[in-house]
């Protein structure tokens, strides 16, 4: 399995630009959460969903922020406009609902850089 | 609302310690709990899960135990080596995996 797969890996854009970030989860898993991790506020979950459903995106900082599933196998987050204050590393991960002993296993992460 | 407190915020060691590290939590009522190793610049990678009815795990010179009454965990690393230097973050989950802030290690050789 080539785990969770985000891409890019660095983005760097002009503020007021839009940006967006996607993830492709493990093939089987069932829920996707999205984390922001900043150096002032560690990691932050911003939505997660289940079933390709949003389940609680009270994360989410502002509306600027949205993010969409729709399928089983693909995730995006957009920022629009994007702010210098977005910049973070940006990470996704996948786990299985139906077993909710099992762990959680997270994507190599995008770091956004906003100019 | 589910706060992960992680202890010492930062640690250095010579080469060779054995040394523990420290995970609180505020609601016990948690499914399992997951010990993450973060190095600069890059992604988490996980290192042991203790599901909520599990006292310990152990993987290599890891040693991670739960005590879900009164919401500890800790983890142990044996001999630790100059690559055991990284962040260290603690995450409970029930709907959500909650993070605490990490415990950022050093091992001097």
């Amino acid at each position: 399995d080539a785990g969770v797969i985000q891409s890019p890996r660095h983005e760097v854009t002009e503020m007021g630009q839009e940006v967006t970030l996607r993830c492709k989860p493990i093939s089987g898993h069932n829920s996707l959460f999205w984390y922001r991790q900043t150096m002032m506020r560690g990691l932050e979950l911003l939505i997660y969903f289940n079933n390709n459903v949003p389940i609680d995106d009270s994360g989410m900082p502002e509306d600027r922020f949205s993010a969409k599933m729709p399928n089983a196998s693909f995730s995006t987050l957009k920022i629009q406009p994007s702010e210098p204050r977005d910049s973070a590393v940006y990470f996704c991960a996948s786990s299985t609902r139906t077993d909710l002993n099992y762990g959680y296993t997270f994507g190599s992460g995008t770091r956004l850089t906003v100019v | 609302k589910q706060e992960v407190t992680q202890i010492p915020a930062a640690l250095s060691v010579p080469e060779g310690e054995n040394l523990v590290l420290n995970c609180s939590f505020t609601d016990s009522a948690i499914y399992n709990l997951q010990w993450f190793r973060q190095d600069p610049g890059k992604g988490l990678t996980s290192l042991l899960l203790i599901q909520s009815s599990q006292r310990e795990q152990t993987s290599g010179r890891l040693n991670a135990s739960l005590d879900k009454s009164s919401g500890r965990s800790t983890l142990y690393i044996a001999a630790s080596q100059p690559g055991d230097s990284a962040t260290y973050l603690c995450a409970v989950k029930k709907d959500k995996l909650v993070f605490g802030a990490g415990t950022i290690l050093r091992v001097k050789s």
